[in-house]
């Protein structure tokens, strides 16, 4: 079973929609949850973090956690075509001196005109 | 920009070149990482650096040989690839290597093997 699973998509959407992506992880010790996004051409870059359990809203942005199912969710409200990217879960896990990120297989998102 | 670049973006390369690439990052950070991305899989940790000591190897074949002379600089050095090695290899660094920290991306190099 992979740590962290994520839907590939890809997952079009019309402008002005809510959309939901979604990771579940199967190790219960994880408790730091990170969204990037990856734009075409770019590198990923973080988009939210959130610790434990609960919501983090940030703008249009919302991260939830829900230990008790192991499934972490980003939610984008009023979606613009600015939006279309890849979208990547990722837990961070110490390991020695650094720090591992383990990441989902990323959700390509298309928001549509 | 990210702070972090890399060089070459586009590397094209036969199974018998040898070949390196580049990654600075001007962060002033002390942990730095190379990433393995290939389509519809995790990116793949390949190796990580913190304060120019590695401190992981994620059981990379010996083809891939990484260098860090400096917190700011670290190299991949290819050789004798294979075509499965064909992939967009990213550069990383983070402050301090702890769990908590940003890790911030280069844009990547897309790599070619024939």
């Amino acid at each position: 079973q992979k740590e962290v699973e994520q839907d590939p998509g890809p997952l079009s959407v019309p402008e002005g929609a809510i959309v939901s992506l979604n990771c579940t992880y199967s190790n219960s010790a994880f408790q730091y949850f990170m969204w990037y996004r990856q734009y075409s051409r770019k590198g990923p870059e973080l988009l939210m973090y959130t610790y434990s359990s609960g919501n983090k809203e940030d703008g249009r942005f919302t991260a939830q956690v829900d230990k008790s199912s192991k499934y972490i969710s980003l939610f984008i409200r009023d979606s613009q075509p600015s939006d279309s990217a890849t979208y990547l879960c990722a837990t961070p896990q110490n390991t020695g001196t650094a720090s591992k990120l383990t990441f989902g297989t990323g959700t390509r998102l298309q928001v549509t005109l | 920009e990210t702070g972090v670049t890399q060089t070459p973006r586009h590397l094209v390369m036969g199974m018998t070149n040898k070949k390196s690439l580049k990654c600075e990052q001007h962060l002033g950070h002390n942990a730095m990482y190379w990433y393995k991305q290939s389509a519809k899989k995790p990116l793949e940790l390949m190796f990580v650096y913190n304060f120019k000591e590695q401190t992981e190897n994620n059981s990379v074949p010996s083809r891939f040989s990484p260098e860090c002379p400096n917190s700011s600089h670290l190299f991949l050095h290819l050789h004798t690839l294979q075509p499965e090695d064909s992939a967009l290899y990213l550069c990383a660094s983070s402050h301090s290597g702890l769990a908590a920290d940003t890790q911030y991306f280069g844009p990547g190099t897309r790599l070619t093997v024939l």
